[in-house]
């Protein structure tokens, strides 16, 4: 089905340890976004990219990176993971800003 | 500081009656205003998207208004379902930020529809 997909779907991090969550999207979109959803919270976004090769920090940036090096993916990475960045993870992504938005499942993230 | 405030946090109606979903908003100037439903697990999924100048839309059982001049959102949900039961989310994309659309998110509102 045509989408946005995640991978992992979840994952358990002990706190210093590195991952990388993973967003292809097949709709040829030019956006992507980042965000984490926390209880209590709107969606916030991390990180978000206009093309492919290009990527610009969010509203929560600390602690994470990005890279959009093919125009289908989009990779967040947690250098090193700290219990605050538990959190669900959502991939988005867009034809532009006044465009709706397709969403992933989400990536639920423990750091213990 | 550019807000979305839903309301209310959550909501328990019966299967079969009606419900109303309020969003005010202090983001301006705006570009247009989302309506998401997220059911557990899941992403959220677009209901309807307005711009400033439209007044209502309809999306079959869901209907959102949008009063730009008091910055009020509604949405209107007919004949409740039981797979109705999802949080509801209030999104608001900020016109200033024209690349990567910044969009700001309410908290959503809680539905669950009982039989």
């Amino acid at each position: 089905n045509a989408g946005v997909t995640q991978t992992p779907k979840f994952r358990v991090l002990k706190t210093g340890q590195s991952m990388t969550l993973l967003c292809a999207q097949d709709m040829n979109h030019e956006y992507m976004y980042w965000y984490r959803q926390d209880p209590g919270m709107g969606l916030r976004l991390i990180h978000y990219s206009v093309g492919e090769g290009t990527t610009a920090k969010g509203e929560v940036p600390d602690g994470y990176n990005v890279s959009r090096l093919k125009k289908q993916n989009f990779l967040l990475g947690l250098e090193s993971a700290a219990p605050s960045q538990t959190s669900v993870y959502f991939c988005a992504s867009s034809y532009g800003t006044g465009q709706g938005y397709t969403f992933g499942s989400g990536t639920r993230l423990t750091v213990v | 500081k550019n807000q979305v405030e839903q309301s209310p946090q959550s909501l328990i109606i019966l299967e079969g009656k009606n419900c109303t979903l309020q969003c005010n908003y202090t983001v301006s100037p705006f570009s247009n205003l989302r309506w998401y439903k997220q059911d557990t697990g899941r992403g959220p999924v677009s209901l309807t998207i307005m711009t400033f100048s439209e007044n209502t839309k309809s999306n079959g059982r869901y209907t959102a208004t949008l009063d730009a001049d008091t910055k009020q959102s509604s949405l209107h949900i007919t004949a409740s379902q039981l797979s109705d039961s999802a949080s509801y989310i209030c999104v608001v994309t900020d016109l200033v930020y024209n690349q990567g659309g910044k969009l700001i998110f309410g908290q959503g509102t809680e539905l669950s529809v009982k039989p």
